[in-house]
C-alpha cells in the first residue's frame, strides 16, 4: 500500500517567495497532520484535519502559513511571504478514526528559506 | 501547555546491551503512547504503541506505561548498530487526536 506521499522532497527558494507543499494521505485515512521539525524547537504540530475540515490550527506561527484540504486525497501547506525562519523539515501524517490509531508519516520536504 | 519530557542523549551502549529509553508527560488525561524511531535526515517510524498500564513486548522491543507516574518507556534489548537514530516519544493530548512529541533521544549503539 502506498504511504503518506508529500512533494516537493527539497525546495530552496528565496525570502519573500511563496511556497506551497502538497501532501496526499494514505486513503482511506480522515486525518491529516502538518508538522515542522527543527533542530532547537523538534516536531511541532501546526494544524490537523478531520474529514478535509481543519479541526486545530494553534500551531500555524502566523498568518503568513495558511493550510487547505479541498478533498480526502489532496492537503497543501502555503507560507507567504517566505521568511529564513521558515527553514525546517515540514511533515504530513495521516490516520484513520477510531481506538488508539497511530500516525503515519510521509517522508517530509526539507525547505530552505535564502 | 502540555509538555513531553524526554532525555536528549546521546545514550550510548555497546552492541548486544540493553538500551533503555525514558518520557514522562504532564497531560494526565493522556491515553495512547507511541515510540517513533527517526534516522537521520528521514521521516518518524512508528516502532511501539501502549495504552494500558505495564508491559507490551515485540520482538526486541517493550514498551512499559505507568500512568499513575506518568511514566513511558522503551527498551531494546540485544542493540545492534542498526539502532542507532533518535527516539521520539508521543503522547496523545486527552480528548484530542493530537499528539505531542518530546524532543527525541538520540541512542548510539557501539559495535
Amino acid at each position: 500500500d502506498a504511504g503518506v506521499i508529500q512533494s516537493p522532497r527539497h525546495e530552496v527558494t528565496e525570502m519573500g517567495q511563496e511556497v506551497t507543499l502538497r501532501c496526499k494521505p494514505i486513503s482511506g485515512h480522515d486525518y491529516l497532520f502538518w508538522y515542522r521539525q527543527t533542530m532547537m524547537r523538534g516536531l511541532e504540530l501546526l494544524i490537523y484535519f478531520n474529514n478535509n475540515v481543519p479541526i486545530d490550527d494553534s500551531g500555524m506561527p502566523e498568518d503568513r502559513f495558511s493550510a487547505k484540504m479541498p478533498n480526502a486525497s489532496f492537503s497543501t501547506l502555503k507560507i507567504q511571504p517566505s521568511e529564513p525562519r521558515d527553514s525546517a523539515v515540514y511533515f504530513c501524517a495521516s490516520r484513520t478514526t477510531g481506538g488508539n490509531q497511530p500516525q503515519h508519516f510521509g517522508d517530509g520536504t526539507r525547505l530552505s528559506i535564502l | 501547555q502540555k509538555e513531553v519530557e524526554q532525555n536528549s542523549g546521546p545514550l550510548s551502549v555497546p552492541e548486544g546491551a540493553i538500551a533503555s529509553l525514558n518520557c514522562t508527560y504532564s497531560d494526565r488525561g493522556s491515553q495512547s503512547f507511541f515510540w517513533y524511531r527517526q534516522y537521520s535526515g528521514k521521516s518518524p517510524e512508528l516502532i511501539m504503541f501502549i495504552y494500558s498500564n505495564g508491559d507490551k513486548e515485540d520482538g526486541r522491543f517493550t514498551a512499559q506505561l505507568n500512568k499513575a507516574s506518568q511514566y513511558v518507556s522503551l527498551l531494546i534489548r540485544d542493540s545492534q548498530p542498526s539502532d542507532s537514530a533518535t527516539y521520539l516519544c508521543a503522547v496523545n493530548q486527552g480528548g484530542t487526536y493530537k499528539y505531542i512529541f518530546g524532543t527525541g533521544t538520540r541512542l548510539k549503539v557501539l559495535a
